[in-house]
């Protein structure tokens, strides 16, 4: 089946460490997101990326890093510089980056740090 | 900023019609309204979206008005798997590219 796959589903992170987050799309969409969600709010941007090998940052990049190596691949390190990584965790992917686009939501990924 | 105004919360009876109400006062021209819904523990899923014209497909039904200042999701009967959060959104192409920016959205409880 077509669709958005990120791994892990849970994850726990020890303060200090880094962690990687992966998101695999076999939509062969160019447009790939990762977006954050704290409990009762709405989707945080990230970064994202309109096409392979390059990537932006969004409104809240800092503390993470990401690559666009591979058209169906965008992972996502939560760096030690990131403060308070606890959170839910969501990939995305459109065709491109066209306003119009529907854009395409992975399962999502929890991290928690301990 | 293009941004969208939503109700915190709404409440519906199972099998009656919905609308859920947006404001986006300060949209631009080439502003798509996308909208979303998201179930606990689970990533958005797309509902419709719109520019100019009404929209139907086979989930909802979206408004918008003439100005396009603000739109309406009209569910057409609602059913317990339709509580969720309904998110109505903006393509903003100012700060973050092209990316959508999802605000708190609207709550929606669906009761027998």
């Amino acid at each position: 089946d077509g669709g958005i796959t990120q791994s892990p589903k849970y994850l726990f992170r020890k303060e200090g460490q880094n962690v990687t987050l992966s998101c695999e799309q076999n939509l062969n969409h160019d447009a790939m997101y990762w977006y954050r969600q704290d409990p009762g709010q709405g989707l945080r941007l990230i970064y994202y990326s309109q096409i392979v090998n390059d990537f932006q940052k969004g409104d809240i990049a800092e503390g993470y890093s990401v690559s666009r190596e591979k058209k169906e691949s965008f992972p996502l390190t939560v760096t030690s510089a990131q403060k308070n990584p606890t959170a839910f965790y969501l990939c995305a992917s459109s065709i491109s980056a066209n306003t119009g686009n529907t854009i395409y939501f992975g399962e999502g990924s929890w991290l928690t740090v301990v | 900023d293009a941004k969208t105004t939503q109700p915190n919360s709404m409440e519906s009876n199972e099998e009656e019609p919905v609308h859920l109400p947006c404001n986006h006062s300060t949209i631009s021209g080439t502003d798509y309204i996308h909208w979303y819904r998201q179930l606990p523990s689970q990533g958005p899923e797309y509902v419709i979206h719109g520019l100019t014209s009404n929209v139907n497909n086979r989930m909802a039904s979206l408004a918008i008005a003439e100005d396009r200042k603000s739109s309406t999701l009209i569910l057409h009967r609602a059913t317990l798997r339709d509580a969720a959060v309904y998110y109505c959104i903006l393509r903003d192409v100012s700060n973050s590219g092209y990316a959508l920016n999802f605000g708190k959205g609207t709550s929606l409880l669906v009761t027998p």
